[in-house]
């Protein structure tokens, strides 16, 4: 099946700062999220980006699917934005399920 | 327009037993698939149903099971429960029928066996 990998595992920054995520992927997807999980467990969705680029906010996505690979940027980041940040892709047969990367856990410090 | 919703929140079990967890989607949302978190795995697909059939199965043990019912709300259950089955269980709907489609996650259901 399809293989998800991201980095870095652990990002650390000073409020304020930039930082960019990345997501790489094994095969064509159909579908490609980025999730950012609370800490009360729940996955909040931030972008359904299986290619091109989207901004919302301080946060934007791109997704190069020929090169298979995204990135989510967060510019500004401030305290709230703590916690693990997943990439979830579908493979390019369709129809099946979301496979999830293990993720980057970031932690923002005033 | 309301959240899935997944009860009970919190449980805690002996090994065992049983459960059932119960995921109502959003409106309008045909798909329902079932997640389970842990810190070893990570995020593991358990099943997708879609219009009452399940449509895809991960690799769980047959201790693993689900249903959907005609309104689409889902429930999946866990019989003979190990201590390995304590996990974040996470339900998601998603609108769409053809493939999986951008998927909404509700808050789960933390399971603890003792």
């Amino acid at each position: 099946g399809i293989q998800v990998e991201q980095s870095p595992p652990d990002l650390i920054l000073q409020e304020g700062a930039n930082s960019t995520l990345r997501c790489n992927f094994s095969d064509s997807v159909n579908n490609l999220q980025w999730f950012h999980q609370n800490p009360w467990g729940q996955l909040i969705n931030l972008f359904y980006i299986p290619s091109g680029t989207k901004q919302n906010g301080r946060l934007s996505a791109t997704t190069v699917a020929t090169e298979r690979y995204s990135l989510l940027y967060i510019s500004s980041s401030q305290t709230t934005d703590s916690g693990v940040y997943f990439c979830a892709v579908e493979g390019g047969q369709g129809n099946t399920p979301l496979v999830f990367g293990k993720g980057t856990r970031l932690s923002v410090i005033a | 327009k309301a959240g899935v919703t997944q009860t009970p929140r919190y449980l805690i079990k002996t090994r065992g037993q049983q459960v059932t967890l119960s995921c109502s989607p959003i409106s309008g949302h045909r798909s329902v698939s079932w997640y389970q978190q842990t810190p070893g795995q990570g995020l593991q697909f358990l099943f997708e149903y879609f219009s009452e059939t399940q449509r895809n199965k991960g690799n769980f043990p047959g201790r693993f099971s689900g249903r959907q019912f005609s309104n689409s709300r889902s429930e999946m259950n866990v019989s003979t429960l190990e201590l390995g089955d304590s996990a974040l269980y996470l339900c998601a709907s998603s609108p769409t029928g053809v493939s999986t489609g951008e998927l909404f996650f509700g808050e789960g259901s933390r399971l603890t066996v003792l």
